[in-house]
């Protein structure tokens, strides 16, 4: 079955505290992985996705196909990056959608 | 200039009547998209539309049905709302039929709340 899972609903930080928001998927096939955000009363946007490997807002996220994982990762928490972060799963061949996780709510405090 | 819009932006009806939500983009892509986004933040795909045909359609109640036009716009139309229809309703559109090379870019969202 295809599944996302985010296992944690909320993590609560400090500013400049170091932030993994946690990421495991299952797909029989080779999936592409994505982050989105939504901080609040804004539209979903991307922040990250596999295929492209690179950092956005000073986030990581690396396919661990191992442990089928594509953790979200910043070393220090801005206040600013307080949102709410989905992983997202989409299989390459066409006609697939985004397969969400349910969502981890990051809430950075000073 | 946005890029893609959703109208209206918050709905409040009764049980039993029928909406509609209008998604439009111009971005020039040629796939869209309905998510419902429930109580619980849980987002899921409802439809797909790709040069106006249905690519998917999730287990979703015949009483939605999609309308697309043309390639910039999808509308979503229900029938006999429900209690449990309340949520939020987002549209997005993306380059291709693949969600892995093509980024999807989403609407503002349409809160419908059924009372």
């Amino acid at each position: 079955a295809q599944r996302v899972t985010q296992p944690e609903k909320l993590l609560s930080v400090f500013k400049g505290a170091p932030v993994e928001l946690k990421c495991n998927y299952s797909y029989s096939g080779s999936p592409e992985l994505f982050w989105y955000v939504q901080y609040s009363r804004q539209r979903l946007q991307l922040l990250l996705r596999h295929i492209s490997r690179e950092s956005i807002k000073g986030f990581t996220a690396d396919l661990n196909k191992g442990e089928t994982s594509f953790h979200l990762k910043k070393p220090f928490a801005q206040e600013e990056d307080s949102a709410m972060y989905y992983c997202a799963l989409s299989g390459s061949q066409a006609g697939t959608a985004l397969i969400f996780g349910k969502g981890t709510t990051l809430s950075v405090s000073s | 200039d946005t890029a893609v819009s959703q109208t209206p932006k918050y709905l409040v009806t009764q049980m039993g009547n029928d909406k509609s939500i209008k998604c439009e983009q111009n971005l020039g892509h040629d796939t869209m998209y309905w998510y419902k986004q429930d109580s619980k933040k849980f987002l899921k795909i409802m439809f797909s539309y790709n040069n106006k045909e249905l690519i998917i359609n999730e287990t979703v109640p015949n009483r939605f049905s999609p309308k697309s036009p043309d390639k910039a716009h999808l509308n979503l139309h229900i029938n006999s709302l429900e209690l449990g229809d309340s949520a939020v309703y987002f549209c997005a559109s993306s380059q291709g039929t693949s969600g892995g090379n093509y980024e999807q870019y989403f609407g503002p969202g349409t809160r419908l709340t059924v009372t």
